[in-house]
């Protein structure tokens, strides 16, 4: 099955500083790249995601970018402000054993904290 | 007010007890999904549905049962053959298949077994 790797698993930044966390996967067949963010005490929601067929996506300061041929994708903030501080999950998506149901494999989580 | 409700937000469990949490969702999803979050491990997936009366076991099932009764609600138990169920529990749904849907999630529910 898949499995998804998540580095760092701690990442401590000046605001206006840029973060980057990244992610590897197994599966060759993973082709659906989401982060979610998860606030303390919240549910975790989706900031961005990514499909196989396109290499990076840009949503104000929030970038992913794809390296399909590595099995890699990061998640880059930039001008990191208090309110980015959460813990960060990045998942692959892909297919359940060959049926036509898909299921995300998530990496172990980033807790980012982003000093005033 | 459409959304997905877990409760309640925090159970206690003791040894040798069944206990179960409720999911329920007003998004007309047709899939819903349970994940279970540790420190360091990410969200683990323990079962899914992605129809009425049909579900399939995820990576780490062995301890826990599903019903899906109504497309509205997702209800997971936890069987006292779950050796170490202290952990914090996630409900999700999708409008279609989680290889390209944003998956929504309940608040979560803290169970301790004490």
């Amino acid at each position: 099955g898949e499995n998804v790797e998540q580095h760092p698993s701690t990442l401590s930044v000046q605001e206006g500083d840029s973060a980057v966390i990244k992610c590897t996967y197994s599966d060759s067949a993973s082709n659906y790249f989401p982060w979610y963010k998860q606030e303390l005490g919240k549910r975790p929601q989706l900031i961005i995601d990514i499909r196989s067929n396109v290499g990076e996506k840009k949503d104000q300061r929030i970038a992913v970018t794809l390296n399909k041929t590595a099995k890699h994708f990061s998640l880059h903030i930039t001008e990191t402000q208090p309110e980015d501080s959460a813990v960060y999950f990045c998942a692959a998506g892909s297919n359940a054993g060959g049926t036509s149901y898909g299921k995300l494999t998530f990496g172990q989580g980033t807790i980012l904290t982003v000093h005033p | 007010d459409g959304g997905i409700t877990q409760s309640p937000k925090y159970l206690f469990r003791k040894e040798g007890q069944n206990v179960t949490l409720s999911c329920e969702q007003n998004l007309n999803h047709d899939a819903m999904y349970w994940y279970r979050q540790d420190p360091g491990q990410g969200l683990r997936l323990i079962y899914y549905s992605q129809i009425v009366n049909d579900f399939q076991k995820g990576d780490i099932a062995e301890g826990y049962s599903v019903s899906r009764e109504k497309k509205e609600s997702f209800p997971l138990t936890v069987t006292s053959a779950q050796k170490n169920p202290t952990a914090f529990y996630l409900c999700a749904s999708t409008t279609g298949s989680l290889m390209n849907t944003e998956a929504f999630f309940g608040q979560g529910t803290r169970l301790t077994v004490v």
